[in-house]
């Protein structure tokens, strides 16, 4: 069974660009989940996507934004990148809700130049 | 609001000693997950408590719920070097609508 994709493995941008990740779940999940972690540093939630719909959203500005589609893949947008965003960007997929056994991808990692 | 605190930060082993992480809320749980990133690595779910006082084993792992759903540990056992990782804590206050992970015990263990 195929894991959590993430793409792309590496993206370097530079301030005040767009970046969009792209994430796709274990075949079956339908709950998507956004992490951003930064050196060093722990796991913060960004987004939550089921079936299709936000279902909430950790601190972080609106430029934060994605989607979940009828596949239940998912991308994140990230507009008007700042320094301090350049971090690593997780997605993880589950069944049903947050407190079902999370499985992650391998991240995205994105530089802000 | 919830405060989820997990300590220590760092803790640096010999192979073969023990090592325990804690995890220690504000409120009450409803559950809480364990995983485990190593470096270089993502998360990996290790497991989940949901009864009071829940006391589960996973070969030199053993991870406890605190009586009072309140706090939580991981031991583990004569450490190896492939036990080397960051450690987190997930609880679930039932109410968040989302999975807040604790800021985490990075292990080193070295021979």
């Amino acid at each position: 069974e195929a894991g959590v994709t993430q793409s792309p493995t590496h993206l370097i941008k530079t301030r005040g660009q767009q970046a969009t990740l792209r994430c796709s779940p274990i075949s079956g999940h339908t709950s998507v989940y956004w992490y951003q972690q930064a050196l060093g540093l722990g796991l913060q939630f960004l987004l939550w996507y089921d079936e299709g719909e936000e279902r909430n959203r950790g601190n972080f500005p609106p430029r934060f934004s994605g989607r979940q589609f009828p596949n239940y893949s998912s991308e994140l947008n990230v507009n008007a990148l700042e320094l301090e965003d350049s971090a690593l960007y997780l997605c993880a997929s589950s069944l049903g809700d947050p407190y079902n056994e999370q499985f992650f991808g391998p991240g995205t990692r994105l530089t802000v130049l | 609001g919830q405060q989820v605190m997990q300590i220590p930060q760092y803790q640096h082993v010999q192979e073969g000693e023990d090592f325990t992480t804690y995890c220690n809320s504000s409120t009450t749980l409803s559950n809480i997950q364990w995983y485990k990133q190593r470096p270089g690595g993502h998360p990996v779910f290790l497991i989940q408590l949901v009864k009071s006082g829940e006391v589960k084993k996973q070969k030199r792992l053993t991870f406890q719920f605190g009586e009072a759903k309140k706090n939580s540990s991981l031991h583990i056992t004569a450490t190896q070097t492939t036990d080397v990782g960051t450690y987190f804590c997930a609880p679930d206050t039932g109410t968040a609508s989302k999975l807040t992970f604790g800021t985490g015990t990075r292990l080193q263990v070295t021979l």
